[in-house]
């Protein structure tokens, strides 16, 4: 049982670069999101998805796409990387999207990002 | 949208007590409560839906006011594990999670 699986671990990218975050789970949970990690800001949510097919965007969606063609795989891509996108990323999922089955969070490792 | 979390840090030593507060100006359906330690993903603690619960994992318990839309986790007897980055996220009936700033907590011997 590998939980959520992030890939890959640590990116550097050029400004202007595009590229793909990776991140599967293996629960069958219902609910996948994205955050970002900064300094001093907490974990910021920047796509969620209450199940395959339907995405939403959270706080800080801007240069950023998802999809959800699948229960397992939510990718997250950056169109065109800027520096202020450097970040550490997490994707995060749960049993339920809402409800009182809406549990907790289970996080990947994450995924350390740098923009030059 | 982001809850407020309250204080920003907090040093301890060994065997003392510490509350980390989380508002939110909007009606809540759940509080989750998260711990992270450096250079790792945040680990659950607890969650408290509706209905004031208060819920409790080992020396670390949390409360839920829903009518001041306030949460507080209470550290008892603080141990050197306990340090790390306290997170409260917070679910409207909308169905994402938003996450406060974070509180840092030092429990030094």
């Amino acid at each position: 049982n590998a939980g959520v699986t992030q890939t890959p671990k640590f990116q550097v990218l050029k400004t202007g670069q595009s590229m793909t975050l990776q991140c599967a789970q293996d629960m069958n949970h219902e609910y996948m999101s994205w955050y970002r990690q900064d300094p001093g800001m907490g974990l910021r949510l920047i796509h969620y998805s209450v199940g395959a097919g339907i995405t939403d965007q959270g706080e800080v969606p801007n240069g950023y796409n998802v999809s959800r063609s699948t229960t397992e795989d939510f990718p997250l891509r950056l169109l065109s990387a800027a520096p202020s996108q450097t970040s550490v990323y997490f994707c995060a999922s749960s049993y339920k999207a809402s409800g009182s089955m809406a549990g907790e969070l289970f996080f990947g490792e994450g995924s350390r990002l740098t923009v030059l | 949208q982001q809850p407020v979390q309250s204080p920003q840090a907090v040093i301890l030593r060994e065997g003392e007590d510490a509350v980390i507060n989380c508002s939110s100006s909007k009606a809540l359906y759940s509080v989750h409560w998260y711990r992270q330690k450096h250079g790792e993903a945040p680990v659950f603690l607890m969650i408290l839906l509706k209905g004031g619960e208060q819920k409790g994992h080992e020396k670390i318990s949390a409360s839920f006011n829903e009518k001041k839309q306030q949460s507080s986790l209470y550290l008892t007897a603080s141990q050197l594990s306990y340090s790390g980055t306290y997170f409260c996220g917070t679910r409207r009936n909308n169905n994402d999670m938003r996450f406060g700033a974070g509180t840092r907590l030092t429990v030094k011997p």
